[in-house]
């Protein structure tokens, strides 16, 4: 069974500083891994998605994530983090068949200092 | 173009009695998903739909949990009887086709009591 776990539940940094939210996956094949961004009472925003071929993805906001097969890690980056930025943000694993059957990580609360 | 729609935004009831959850996908979506969001945790698919039939109902409790998705759009989720534990936020999600995007609604937030 796939499973997807977030080390850190809590993160702060300062704003402007960089950021890596960290993801490990477990997953038979070659996954499909997504990372979600959920603001308070929002619903949950795509950021990026990787499917196949390159393993540095860009994403929206500025966000970016890379693929490590060796290390069966997708870690999400930002190089200058916004006070807009701060929200839970979620790694994802989709079952590479029919339909995005995602199963989500914990979670991780990225919280920014001014 | 629209997002999912969800309603109730909030809903409480005490254990035992029963709940239903609405959720209205994007025009065109063929699949649809429910996922329950247990406070502090990462979302957990329910079950999966593609037009009005279901991929996957694995994870639904399904002494308690019924879905539905009759004419291949709306879909409802209901909890009979509630159960304390049922206290999260029901996301519903719908994608155009398998494997592309999904877009998530707001969620509806249930309090059992």
């Amino acid at each position: 069974a796939q499973s997807v776990t977030q080390p850190d539940i809590h993160i702060t940094v300062s704003e402007g500083a960089s950021l890596e939210l960290r993801c490990n996956y477990s997953y038979g094949a070659t996954p499909y891994l997504f990372w979600y961004v959920q603001s308070p009472g929002q619903g949950l925003q795509l950021l990026l998605k990787y499917f196949s071929g390159d393993t540095l993805v860009q994403g929206i906001k500025g966000f970016e994530a890379e693929f490590k097969r060796s290390q069966s890690s997708f870690n999400l980056r930002k190089p200058s983090v916004h006070w807009s930025d701060a929200a839970e943000y979620f790694c994802a694993v989709g079952a590479n068949n029919a339909g995005n059957m995602l199963t989500f990580g914990g979670g991780t609360r990225l919280m920014v200092k001014p | 173009e629209a997002g999912v729609a969800q309603s109730p935004r909030y809903k409480i009831i005490e254990k035992r009695q029963s709940v239903a959850f609405w959720c209205n996908p994007i025009s065109g979506h063929a699949t649809l998903y429910w996922y329950q969001q247990i406070l502090g945790q990462g979302p957990k698919l329910l079950i999966q739909f593609q037009n009005n039939g279901v991929v996957d109902d694995s994870q639904l409790p399904k002494d308690r949990f019924s879905a539905e998705r009759l004419k291949g759009v709306d879909s409802t989720l209901k909890i009979q009887p509630a159960k304390l534990e049922d206290s999260a936020v029901y996301l519903c999600a719908s994608e155009r086709t398998a494997n592309t995007e999904a877009f998530f609604g707001q969620g509806t937030r249930l309090t059992v009591v």
